[in-house]
């Protein structure tokens, strides 16, 4: 079974310093992962995924197949970086599962 | 996204009453899903729905039931509430695309069982 480990569940960076958001996943076939966010007071939306390599609001997230993780990266946390961060795992059926969520607070 | 909504946002009930919760969307998306969100524990799917006539227990899905009434509608019921089915609750949509996996959520339901 697939099972996706968020290991913080609080992560408190300055503002301006790196941020690295860790997800490690465990699954026996070829993952598609993602990562979505809550915004206080906002639905859940996605954030980027694995497959398109792209870089949304400065965060950008490497597959690593060896070490079977997929962090969230940014080189310079603002305040409005401030939500609830989950990744995720599509294991090809349809369906997500998702970490238990890192709450990211981006101190002023 | 005004195009998933959830009814009611927020609901306090009483242990032992049933209670549904209502989800439509006008994405024309396919597939549909509920999902529970408690501190700690994340997102985990109750049940989703691939059609009107496909419907499918997710991870959570005892003291659950479904109903798939029209393509832009799923309810999520709760036959006899229990105090610790106080959560979270997000319905979510999806198209049919086999090689688009996101999902589009609403803005959830806050439910509390006294």
């Amino acid at each position: 079974a697939q099972r996706v480990t968020q290991p913080e569940k609080l992560l408190s960076v300055f503002k301006g310093a790196p941020v690295e958001l860790k997800c490690n996943y465990s699954y026996s076939g070829s993952p598609e992962l993602f990562w979505y966010v809550q915004y206080s007071r906002q639905r859940l939306q996605l954030l980027l995924r694995h497959i398109s390599r792209e870089s949304i609001k400065g965060f950008t997230a490497d597959l690593n197949k060896g070490e079977t993780s997929f962090h969230l990266k940014k080189p310079f946390a603002q305040e409005e970086d401030s939500a609830m961060y989950y990744c995720a795992l599509a294991p090809g059926s349809y369906q997500l599962t998702f970490g238990k969520g890192t709450k990211l607070s981006v101190i002023p | 996204d005004a195009d998933v909504t959830q009814t009611p946002r927020n609901r306090i009930t009483k242990t032992g009453k049933r209670i549904m919760l209502e989800c439509s969307q006008t994405k024309g998306h396919d597939r549909m899903y509920w999902y529970r969100q408690d501190p700690g524990l994340g997102l985990r799917l109750i049940y989703y729905s691939f059609d009107v006539k496909d419907i499918n227990k997710g991870e959570i899905s005892d003291g659950y039931s479904v109903s798939r009434q029209a393509q832009a509608k799923f309810s999520l019921s709760l036959e006899s509430a229990i105090p610790n089915q106080t959560a979270l609750y997000f319905c979510a949509t999806a198209t049919g695309d086999p090689s688009a996996y996101e999902q589009y959520f609403g803005p959830g339901t806050r439910l509390t069982v006294t």
